[in-house]
């Protein structure tokens, strides 16, 4: 098993520049989340997922939009870069709430927006 | 909107000596897990508690949670260069709701 998987693992955006980052999960997870961690911080949550064809809003969505058609796979997409979106992005799953919500995490991708 | 107050913020040690972080929170929490995050690395699930004033340990590290379910701490005991990281603790509230983390520092 994988596990989480991410892709990229490193990027490099100009301002205005669009993109996908594609996580994909092998453990059967209903749940799954985007998160992003900036230098030195904790986690903040962009969006979620409680499963196929649901997606909800986190603590910071402003500028991200994603899509879950797939069970495995949670995209994360960003219309028009920000500098203020250089950050590392970690994906995450769960099996579900509550007591089943031990989160596993992918490797994370690593973006800077110039 | 809910938080959990994690401190502190940094701790600096010398190796061989102990390490403590506490999460704080002014509910009850239904349950309390703590993350592992090496410099570099992805937060990784350490543990689970769940019940009032349940301890558990892994080797050198102990977790309790608090009598009215209101904190927790992780205590490291003998600290060794490879517990160097960021520890995280997090309750489930539909989301899991994340502390600051604290960052384990060993001096050199």
């Amino acid at each position: 098993n994988a596990g989480v998987t991410q892709t990229p693992k490193f990027r490099v955006l100009k301002t205005g520049q669009s993109m996908t980052l594609l996580c994909a999960q092998d453990m059967n997870h209903e749940y799954m989340y985007w998160y992003r961690q900036d230098p030195g911080m904790g986690l903040r949550l962009i969006h979620y997922s409680v499963g196929e064809g649901t997606t909800a809003k986190g603590e910071v969505p402003d500028g991200y939009n994603v899509s879950r058609l797939k069970k495995q796979n949670f995209l994360l997409g960003l219309e028009s870069a920000a500098p203020s979106q250089t950050s590392v992005y970690f994906c995450a799953s769960s099996i579900g709430t509550g007591v089943q919500e031990t989160q596993y995490f992918g490797p994370g991708t690593r973006l800077l927006v110039l | 909107g809910q938080q959990v107050m994690q401190i502190p913020q940094y701790q600096h040690v010398q190796e061989g000596e102990d390490f403590t972080t506490y999460c704080n929170s002014s509910t009850t929490l239904s349950n309390i897990q703590w993350y592992k995050q090496r410099p570099g690395g992805h937060p990784v699930f350490l543990i689970q508690l769940v019940k009032s004033g349940e301890v558990k340990k892994q080797k050198r590290l102990t977790f309790q949670f608090g009598e009215a379910k209101k904190n927790s701490s992780l205590h490291i005991t003998a600290t060794q260069t490879t517990d160097v990281g960021t520890y995280f603790c997090a309750y489930s509230n539909y989301q899991l709701i994340w502390g600051a983390g604290t960052k384990l520092i060993i001096k050199p």
